[in-house]
């Protein structure tokens, strides 16, 4: 199993601004995800954070706008950059211990951009 | 896209009822997942079934799989009010791929 300790648990934030988001492992693992779930949707990978090297956006998702960095096997960031009110969402980092098994959350950050 | 399908969409049950819900995927899979979320939180795995098996139990879970109808249902036996969430199904597609998350079941479970 993994936990996955995920920080801010939510924050208001004014639009035009950047927000950070943490993700701390208490394993080492060698992929993390990064998801966007808007309001009352289902959750959308925004990329799959690799160590060592840049991550892999989905579609729809450029770095510009939510670069992540990946410093070692325990550890990811997510930036929402320049943000708008459509940027509410909550966020949420993921795990699998190994491939073809589960996945572990973290908490989730709460947005809102106001 | 490979997303998964959930319904019903919202189910509201008493305690002591049974929820079923159902979800349905488009492509190949190594295996499904079913996933729950308290209150816009980080989500909790619940069961894993893999593409080579057709049920599997877990305490008041059971989990069926239909690979031929690209199908697959939770049942959740003697329900509580405790068990008000909402509730993902996820496909682990062959290859190396992430996770592909459905739109969810919101269950309410009325003392």
């Amino acid at each position: 199993s993994a936990v996955i300790s995920q920080k801010p648990s939510r924050d208001i934030c004014q639009r035009g601004t950047s927000l950070t988001i943490q993700c701390q492992v208490d394993s080492q693992v060698t992929m993390m995800f990064w998801y966007r779930q808007q309001p009352g949707q289902s959750l959308t990978l925004i990329a799959t954070a690799n160590q060592g090297s840049e991550a892999t956006y989905e579609s729809g998702f450029v770095i510009d706008k939510f670069p992540i960095s990946r410093p070692n096997l325990t550890f990811s960031t997510l930036t929402v950059s320049n943000m708008s009110p459509e940027d509410s969402s909550i966020y949420l980092c993921s795990v699998e211990a190994a491939r073809n098994t589960e996945a572990f959350f973290g908490q989730g950050t709460r947005l809102t951009v106001v | 896209s490979q997303q998964g399908e959930e319904d019903p969409q919202a189910l509201s049950i008493q305690e002591g009822e049974n929820a079923t819900m159902n979800c349905s995927y488009k492509t190949s899979i190594n295996n499904l997942q079913w996933y729950r979320q308290n209150s816009g939180r980080g989500l909790v795995h619940l069961i894993l079934i893999r593409s080579n098996e057709r049920e599997k139990h877990s305490g008041r879970l059971r989990v069926t799989l239909d690979t031929s109808k690209k199908s697959s249902s939770l049942l959740i036996t003697a329900s509580r009010a405790a068990d008000t969430a909402s509730y993902f199904c996820a496909t682990d597609a062959r290859g190396n791929t992430p996770l592909v998350f459905g739109k969810g079941t919101r269950l309410s479970v009325i003392a």
